[in-house]
This record gives C-alpha cells, structure tokens and sequence, in this order.
C-alpha cells in the first residue's frame, strides 16, 4: 500500500505566486489534515476535512483554501504565497474518532521555499 | 476546550539516563492519547497508544486520569532516539486529532 503520498516533495516559489499541494491516501479514511511545520513550532493544523466534500479551518487557516471533491484527495492552495509560507507541509488522514484507536498517518512531507 | 500540551520543547540526556517526555491534556471525556515520533526528514509515525498499553523500542506511556497526563518513558535512552515526538488526543471537537507542540529529543553519546 502507498499510504499518503503528496506532491510534490520540494518547491521553491516567488512571491506572489500560486500553487497546490496534493495530498493521496488509498486507505479509505474519512479524515484529513494539512499542517505545517516550523522550527519552535511544532505541528499547526492549517486545515482539516471530516469527509469529501467538507473543510474547515484549523489553527493556522490564513492564506490557505483547501478542497476535498473526492475522498481520497485533499488538495492544499496558497493563491499568493509569502515568505512567511516557508515551511514544511505534512499530509495525513485516519478514520474517525468513532473507531477505537484511530491513528493518523502521514505523508513524507513537502518542502516549500518562498523567496 | 481540548488542548495537548508539552512543556519542554528540548529535552537533552546522555545515553543510557532514563528519559520522561511530559505530556498533559485537557479534554472532558474518556480521551485516547498516542505518542508520534518523527526522526530526522522522515514523516511522522506512530510510537504508541494508550489503549494498547505496549511497550515500543523500549518506550512505555501511561495514561493518568487523575493527573491527566501521559508521559512518555524510557529507563536507558539510546542515540537512536534522538527525534521529535509528539503527544496527540484523540478529541477534536469534529473528531480530528489534536497534537502538543512537540519535544526535540536529543540523546548525546
């Protein structure tokens, strides 16, 4: 199984310009979450879904529109990237909280630049 | 509201010292709290659960209700251990899983 997969896996970006990240899980899973990662920071949760279809906003939701138009996907935008977007984006999913030791699992990580 | 918090965001100790990375939370239900470590540039993993009370690589975490912690122990760190980990509830107010900020473990020779 591949699990999550996101792509890309490095992006350097101007700012000012656009781009999405793509997020694939093959498990079936209700849930998924975007986050990013920052030296200090930890793990903030940008935006999550609970099903296709459905989005909301996380801690850290400025700056980023996500859609989920099929459950396995769940795709991250930033329509004008700025230097503050430099981080580190981290994919995941699992089921709901409804099953007994749920888990999340997650993607490899997707390294974006902004200059 | 449901919260995960870790005090220490690096914890330092020579190989073979016992280590504790504290974990709190805040949640008003019966909560399911796990332990993700992520090693250096690799995705983050799952450690360990509570409701599997298992030991992994020699780590082992108990829940507490009455203190509402679950601190994750090891009784002799190895260099190998040197990661990221972090605390998550499983109790977000839409089912969604909620991390503490993370512990940089780091384990000198």
């Amino acid at each position: 199984n591949a699990g999550v997969t996101q792509t890309p896996k490095f992006r350097v970006l101007k700012t000012g310009q656009s781009m999405t990240l793509l997020c694939a899980q093959d498990m079936n899973h209700e849930y998924m979450y975007w986050y990013r990662q920052d030296p200090g920071m930890g793990l903030r949760l940008i935006h999550y879904s609970v099903g296709e279809g459905t989005t909301a906003k996380g801690e850290v939701p400025d700056g980023y529109n996500v859609s989920r138009l099929k459950k396995q996907n769940f795709l991250l935008g930033l329509e004008s990237a700025a230097p503050s977007q430099t981080s580190v984006y981290f994919c995941a999913s699992s089921y709901s909280i409804h099953r007994v030791g749920t888990e999340a699992f997650f993607g490899q990580g997707t390294r974006l630049t902004v200059v | 509201a449901q919260r995960v918090t870790q005090p220490e965001k690096l914890l330092s100790v020579f190989k073979g010292a016992p280590v504790e990375l504290k974990c709190n939370y805040s949640y008003s239900g019966s909560p399911e709290l796990f332990w993700y470590v992520q090693y250096s540039r690799q995705r983050l993993q799952l450690l360990l659960r509570h409701i599997s009370r298992e030991s992994i690589k020699g780590f082992t975490a108990d829940l507490n209700k009455g203190e509402t912690s679950f601190h994750l122990k090891k009784p002799f760190a190895q260099e190998e251990d040197s990661a990221m980990y972090y605390c998550a509830l499983n109790g977000g107010s839409q089912g969604n899983l909620i991390f503490g900020k993370g512990t940089k473990l780091s384990v000198k020779p």
